[in-house]
């Protein structure tokens, strides 16, 4: 069966320093992946899009891997900031060509100033 | 990018009911989803709204429980039939807007089922 896997339990980091989240996923074939951000209360919003035939992607603070050999993508977040503290879900193309998504559960993550 | 808005924000009903939930964007969008996240877990899609035609629904998702419409470009509504508590989730709309795959969802309905 289809699954994403995201790191099953909270990160607890110091400020300025870098948060790693792992998203790791089985049965797919995706095209692309995207990570989000999601604070309490409020809807997923788009932080980054990276393809199959890209190896990393970076926006300002954010940097993201995928590996579809290992089937997996790593999202950094440098310099970490109490601002960042939140819950980042990947998600993950379905492969059917009309923009639908299959999410994982999500990380959260603490930034302590 | 787009901005949306939902309604109600949040709700508490009673088994048996039905709630319709609005989701209204700034702009003309061709795809526009239903999502919905239950307590700690990841968001699942419903369906996609279609405009003109017939929802189409994930596995899992069905029309009579989860009858959607989409009369325009900009607005659509999904309904929570005959609501049991375990529909106790957050209901969120999106849409693909303002570059390829890119996805920006609505601040979501909160429904407590009692």
């Amino acid at each position: 069966s289809q699954k994403i896997e995201q790191n099953s339990e909270a990160l607890n980091i110091q400020e300025g320093k870098t948060a790693t989240l792992t998203c790791n996923y089985t049965n797919y074939s995706p095209a692309y992946l995207q990570w989000y951000r999601q604070d309490p209360g409020r809807g997923p919003v788009f932080l980054l899009l990276i393809r199959e035939n890209e190896k990393e992607k970076r926006k300002e603070r954010l940097k993201v891997t995928f590996d579809t050999t290992l089937k997996q993508s790593l999202f950094h977040i440098t310099a970490s900031q109490p601002a960042d503290s939140a819950t980042y879900l990947c998600a993950l193309d379905k492969g059917s060509n009309d923009y639908k998504l299959s999410f994982g559960a999500g990380t959260t993550v603490t930034v302590r100033a | 990018s787009a901005v949306i808005s939902q309604k109600p924000s949040r709700d508490i009903c009673q088994r048996g009911t039905s709630l319709t939930i609005q989701c209204q964007v700034d702009s003309q969008v061709t795809m526009m989803f239903w999502y919905r996240q239950q307590p700690g877990q990841s968001l699942t899609l419903i369906a996609t709204a279609n405009q003109g035609s017939e929802a189409t629904y994930e596995s899992g998702f069905v029309i009579d429980k989860f009858p959607i419409s989409r009369p325009n470009l900009t607005f659509s509504t999904l309904t929570v039939s005959n609501m049991s508590p375990e529909d106790s989730s957050i209901y969120l709309c999106s849409v693909e807007a303002g570059g390829p795959e890119t996805q920006y969802f609505g601040p979501g309905t909160r429904l407590l089922v009692l």
